[in-house]
């Protein structure tokens, strides 16, 4: 089945400063690449997503690249807000006999310091 | 107004009773999902239904049975709960069957003593 790896597991940033996440994905046949936020107690909300006809997306300060070759995408996020503070997930779906199994990676707990 | 929303949202319960967990999108989307988020913040997929049709069951013990009675609603029903249970349960829900974004309900957070 699919293995997502997401690194690393924790990242300390200072407000201003960029935040990079980087998911591995082993299953070829994935082709959707969704990250998601989530707070602390709160639900984890979809925020920005990529499909493998595409190799960069951006949505103000935050962009997703796509390497389908070495099979890695990465969440960048610019000039961080102490708000930013969350668990980023990110995760692939794959086609399985005509389905979409979505895997998680295993998160990434972003601390931005004022 | 809510559009994917779980009861109850805490739930304290003894080994080896039964319980169950509600879900209910008001998204008009076609497919609905149950996570589960353990200590370690991992989230993993247990259940998937389109149109009231089991679609995956990720080899989750056959103590958790979903049941889908319209495409508004799954529900989680857990017999014999054992202390790894403990975790917090996620319901999502999307559009269609495919690589549409899930929306997630609030979680059910789930103690098992």
């Amino acid at each position: 089945g699919e293995n997502v790896e997401q690194h690393p597991s924790t990242l300390s940033v200072q407000e201003g400063d960029s935040a990079v996440i980087k998911c591995t994905y082993s299953d070829s046949a994935s082709n959707y690449f969704p990250w998601y936020k989530q707070e602390l107690g709160k639900r984890p909300q979809l925020i920005i997503d990529i499909r493998s006809n595409v190799g960069e997306k951006k949505d103000q300060r935050i962009a997703v690249t796509l390497n389908k070759t070495a099979k890695h995408f990465s969440l960048h996020i610019t000039e961080t807000q102490p708000e930013d503070s969350a668990v980023y997930f990110c995760a692939a779906s794959r086609a399985s006999g005509g389905s979409y199994i979505p895997t998680f990676g295993r998160g990434t707990s972003l601390i931005v310091h004022p | 107004d809510t559009a994917v929303s779980q009861t109850p949202k805490y739930l304290v319960t003894q080994m080896g009773n039964d319980k169950s967990i509600k879900c209910e999108q008001n998204l008009g989307h076609d497919t609905m999902y149950w996570y589960k988020q353990d200590s370690k913040k991992f989230l993993k997929i247990m259940f998937s239904y389109n149109n009231k049709e089991l679609i995956i069951n990720e080899t989750v013990p056959n103590r958790f049975s979903p049941k889908s009675p319209d495409k508004a609603h799954l529900n989680l029903h857990i017999n014999s709960l054992e202390l790894g249970d403990s975790a917090v349960y996620f319901c999502a829900s999307s559009l269609r069957w495919g690589d549409n974004e899930q929306f997630f309900g609030p979680g059910t957070r789930l103690t098992v003593l």
